[in-house]
């Protein structure tokens, strides 16, 4: 069965850091790209961040480009998201979730996803 | 960045009671797009890709159609299970990914 789990998540003071963790299983991961999407409490959903499967390409949204670091260890099969610099508006929970096997690029599966506070 | 916009915020519908959810793109998506549901404490699923394929255990009652900038997801006969928020997803231009806004399908 293909798995993701979120780990990391926490209540953290606004200018702080925190790293989450989602750890793969049920699949080969290292032959596939990974996201990490969020959403804030009662709202939509929003992509934040994307590697490659060798972690060579990796892009973010512009919220949190310079305060966010997406990094991935194949051989422990897990991706990670590093996040210094949090704002209040960074409170979400926070999915990883894998991309299509072909061309394109949608999430499936999705983790469980794990709640970041952002609060004094 | 594309937009992606879904209309209506929040459908009323009866069980066993067809429901059509709209997205719209700011500009043409081709047929880039993937619908997702979401129910209450659980994170997305993935229901159609590619406009208007079906994910894998996905029921026939759900179906896509559409590409451009106008898509539609189509429930034929709602379920109790249905009872969700649906979100859109663009994957023609980025990045960034984009997704609609969504829309509640609620009990009427």
């Amino acid at each position: 069965e293909v798995q993701l789990v979120e780990s990391g998540g926490g209540l953290v003071q606004p200018g702080g850091s925190l790293r989450l963790s989602c750890a793969a299983s049920g699949f080969t991961f290292n032959s596939y790209e990974m996201n990490w999407v969020r959403q804030a409490p009662g709202k939509g959903l929003e992509w934040v961040s994307y590697i490659s499967s060798s972690g060579s390409t990796i892009y973010y949204a512009d919220s949190v480009k310079g305060r966010f670091t997406i990094s991935r260890d194949n051989a422990k099969n897990s991706l990670y998201l590093q996040m210094n610099s949090l704002r209040a508006e960074d409170t979400a929970v926070y999915y990883c979730a894998r991309d299509s096997p072909r061309i394109g690029h949608w999430f499936d599966p999705w983790g469980q996803g794990t709640l970041v506070t952002v609060s004094s | 960045e594309i937009v992606m916009t879904q209309s209506p915020a929040t459908l009323s519908v009866s069980p066993g009671e067809r429901a059509t959810l709209s997205c719209r793109a700011s500009q043409s998506v081709s047929n880039n797009l993937a619908w997702y549901q979401q129910r209450p404490g659980q994170a997305p699923r993935l229901l159609i890709y590619g406009a208007s394929t079906r994910a894998t255990g996905i029921p026939a009652r759900f179906s896509g159609s559409g590409s451009g900038t106008e898509f539609t997801l189509t429930i034929s006969s709602l379920q109790s299970e249905d009872f969700a928020v649906y979100y859109c997803q663009q994957y023609n231009n980025w990045p960034p990914l984009t997704f609609g806004g969504g829309t509640k399908v609620e009990i009427k």
